[in-house]
């Protein structure tokens, strides 16, 4: 099926540093999400995006932290600076379509931040 | 506010058995459902997805139950094999973000 690859799949900061998590969606897909998951548990909504901007976006998508997909590339989540409370697992997922009920999210096998 | 529950927490089946989820929500608003299946290691990948016009939808040893009057849900795996063993996470959208429920991860013993 569709994959969608991230870089890297584990990263070690320190706390107060910038860090970049990039993602390489499905090639034809439309929309991009972030999401977040502590542990094994739950996945939280962060923040989607579509040409060029932001959609939607939770609590837990701070000022601290930026998306963006510069000229097509990867779609990046900056975070900057970055907390202990940041550490976690970081999906990124696409999808072809959004919010008609018929879109399939297609998820990467995350990127583990751990803030030290 | 927790949208989208999920129980049990855990569960744990013989092979051949069936394993029962469940998941409810709170918004009126949500009307698409998807389940993911998630292996350790690896992002959550669609399993099966039911609307909120349909109350059943299978495909093969997994069918998903819904009650539209209750807020609730059920995923059945039937004929439980090893190789179900995961994570599944109940679902939740209504024309915004995807919500996801807390997970509830099944064990099957051979």
């Amino acid at each position: 099926g569709p994959k969608v690859l991230q870089i890297p799949s584990h990263q070690i900061i320190d706390m107060g540093q910038m860090v970049t998590l990039n993602c390489d969606p499905v090639s034809n897909h439309l929309y991009f999400y972030w999401y977040k998951q502590i542990l094994g548990q739950q996945m939280e909504f962060l923040v989607n995006f579509y040409n060029g901007k932001v959609m939607e976006k939770s609590k837990l998508f701070k000022d601290q932290f930026s998306v963006e997909r510069p000229d097509g590339s990867y779609f990046t989540l900056k975070i900057q600076p970055t907390a202990l409370e940041d550490s976690a697992v970081y999906f990124c997922a696409s999808s072809f379509d959004w919010g008609t009920s018929a879109e399939t999210l297609y998820f990467g096998s995350g990127t583990r931040l751990t803030v030290l | 506010q927790q949208q989208v529950r999920q129980s049990p927490q855990s569960l744990t089946v013989w092979e051949g058995e069936t394993a029962i989820l469940n998941c409810s929500y709170e918004d009126s608003t949500f009307n698409y459902f998807p389940w993911y299946q998630q292996f350790p290691g690896e992002g959550p990948a669609l399993l099966i997805s039911i609307r909120s016009v349909s109350d059943k939808k299978e495909d093969g040893r997994f069918t998903i139950f819904f009650n539209k009057r209750e807020k609730k849900l059920s995923l059945h795996i039937t004929d439980s094999q090893p190789g179900d063993s995961a994570t599944y996470f109940c679902a939740a959208q209504g024309g915004r973000a995807l919500i996801f429920g807390t997970g509830t991860t099944v064990s099957v013993s051979p």
